[in-house]
């Protein structure tokens, strides 16, 4: 069965360094979306991405972040210079769009911790 | 302000004891609602999309129901296996917006045998 995966599982970095965390998503999904879970609290959205365009971004997603597209598979987050509060689990997510099936399959997600 | 709320916040179990959780959302348009299994440390797994009030769907031991202001979702005759964190989330209306999910703060259930 196709699955989202991510790399790494998990990463740890200090603060003011960048990070890039990685997505692989399902093969024939057109739309591709980060979240993040600080520990203990909801899964938040932080972007949208389809056709090598941001289609949407929350409050969070400021002139820190910056997704990419670099080939025909992956999908990445770029964090530029990390804040302690940067620490969450990272989640990708694919879709399909194909009339009202919009369900988004999630990866496991990236542990982020900055120190 | 779109809200999710999920009730109740954890769940104990025994296995066999069937029971509901229940997800309320406050939008101006849905487009669909969605519930996801959570295993510690892990993404959350697809479980069912609900479209309109009135609409159902089954799955194993789990049943989702949707009406015009909630949506919940029955576990009959649990097993320990069953044991997750359970997400609801809204995606909605927004002009151009390509669907984010908009998540409740879950219910984590716990079974025991």
């Amino acid at each position: 069965e196709p699955e989202v995966t991510q790399t790494p599982s998990h990463q740890v970095t200090q603060m003011g360094q960048e990070v890039i965390l990685r997505c692989v998503p399902i093969s024939n999904h057109l739309y591709f979306y980060w979240y993040r879970q600080i520990l203990g609290q909801k899964v938040e959205f932080l972007v949208s991405f389809y056709n090598n365009e941001i289609s949407e971004k929350s409050e969070i997603f400021d002139d820190q972040f910056s997704v990419e597209r670099p080939d025909g598979s992956n999908f990445t987050l770029k964090i530029r210079s990390t804040k302690l509060e940067d620490s969450a689990m990272y989640f990708c997510a694919s879709s399909e769009a194909q009339g009202w099936t919009y369900e988004q399959y999630f990866g496991p997600g990236t542990r982020l911790t900055v120190t | 302000e779109d809200q999710v709320t999920q009730s109740p916040e954890a769940l104990r179990l025994q296995e066999g004891e069937s029971s509901s959780l229940n997800c309320s959302y406050t939008v101006s348009g849905l487009r669909g609602l969605f519930w996801y299994r959570q295993d510690p440390g892990k993404g959350p797994e697809f479980l069912f999309t609900l479209y309109s009030a009135g609409e159902e769907k089954e799955k194993e031991r789990l049943k989702a129901t949707l009406t015009k202001k909630e949506s919940f979702l029955h576990i009959t005759a649990p097993k320990p296996e069953d044991s997750a964190t359970y997400l609801c989330a809204v995606q909605a209306y927004y002009g151009d917006s390509w669907g984010k999910l908009q998540f409740g703060a879950g219910t984590q259930v716990v079974v025991t045998p």
